[in-house]
């Protein structure tokens, strides 16, 4: 079945800058979204088709893809930040994946 | 606004059935597709399946498949997952989500947790 690789976990100290990336032979043929959770809450959208940032999304969240590897960037971290993120795209039957998640600390 | 809101805790043996139920509001409810996601503790997202209410066309996860049901009510903006036989290994938190295609989740419900205990 197809996978989607994501680090377990990712530091970063304050204003600092966190790349978390997401892997998966798909992935130059569907999209990705990326969801942020923090603790004890539902999943948010924070990056939708590769690139795009949903509205009410701080700007210091943006996404790149290149080939099979996607990378969520986040400009100046802040300690909300804190949280667990998921990739997720689709394989060629349409069946969605979620990645593993990363763990980002903020400290 | 966009709101999904979700029933409330479940508490169940196993083998029992069981309804949990997505209420969809500030959007037409026909132009969404609405997405199930299980939690299970401690552990990452798992997409169960999608349905699109307005011809209730459903598409299930392949570790889902013929053990949970997905229908949707379109009088009532209200979609639904269903369980024939639970198991203790069905305790999770569950998540509905929508989105405007088949792939993205836009916004998701506040979501339900489900304990399957003897």
């Amino acid at each position: 079945s197809y996978e989607l690789t994501q680090p377990p976990s990712v530091s970063v100290s304050p204003g600092q800058t966190a790349k978390i990336t997401c892997s998966g032979d798909a992935l130059p043929r569907q999209y990705t979204y990326w969801y942020q959770q923090r603790p004890g809450q539902a999943p948010v959208l924070v990056i939708y088709k590769d690139t795009e940032r949903p509205s009410g999304i701080p700007a210091r969240f943006s996404g790149s893809s290149s080939g099979t590897t996607v990378t969520l960037t986040i400009s100046g971290a802040q300690a909300e930040d804190e949280a667990d993120y998921y990739c997720q795209s689709a394989d060629s039957s349409a069946t969605i994946v979620f990645g593993g998640g990363t763990r980002l600390t903020v400290l | 606004e966009v709101q999904l809101v979700q029933s409330g805790t479940e508490v169940k043996k196993p083998g029992e059935s069981l309804r949990i139920s997505c209420k969809v509001s500030g959007t037409s409810f026909t132009s969404q597709w609405i997405f199930w996601v299980r939690q299970m503790p401690g552990k990452g997202l798992e997409w169960m399946g999608r349905i699109d209410p307005s011809d209730s066309k459903t598409n299930y996860g392949p570790s889902f498949q013929g053990h949970v049901s997905m229908s949707a009510d379109k009088s009532i903006s209200t979609a639904y997952l269903h369980w024939s036989n639970l198991r203790t290994s069905d305790t999770a938190m569950y998540y509905c989500a929508a989105g405007d295609d088949w792939i993205g989740f836009d916004i998701w419900g506040q979501g339900t947790v489900v304990t399957v205990s003897s």
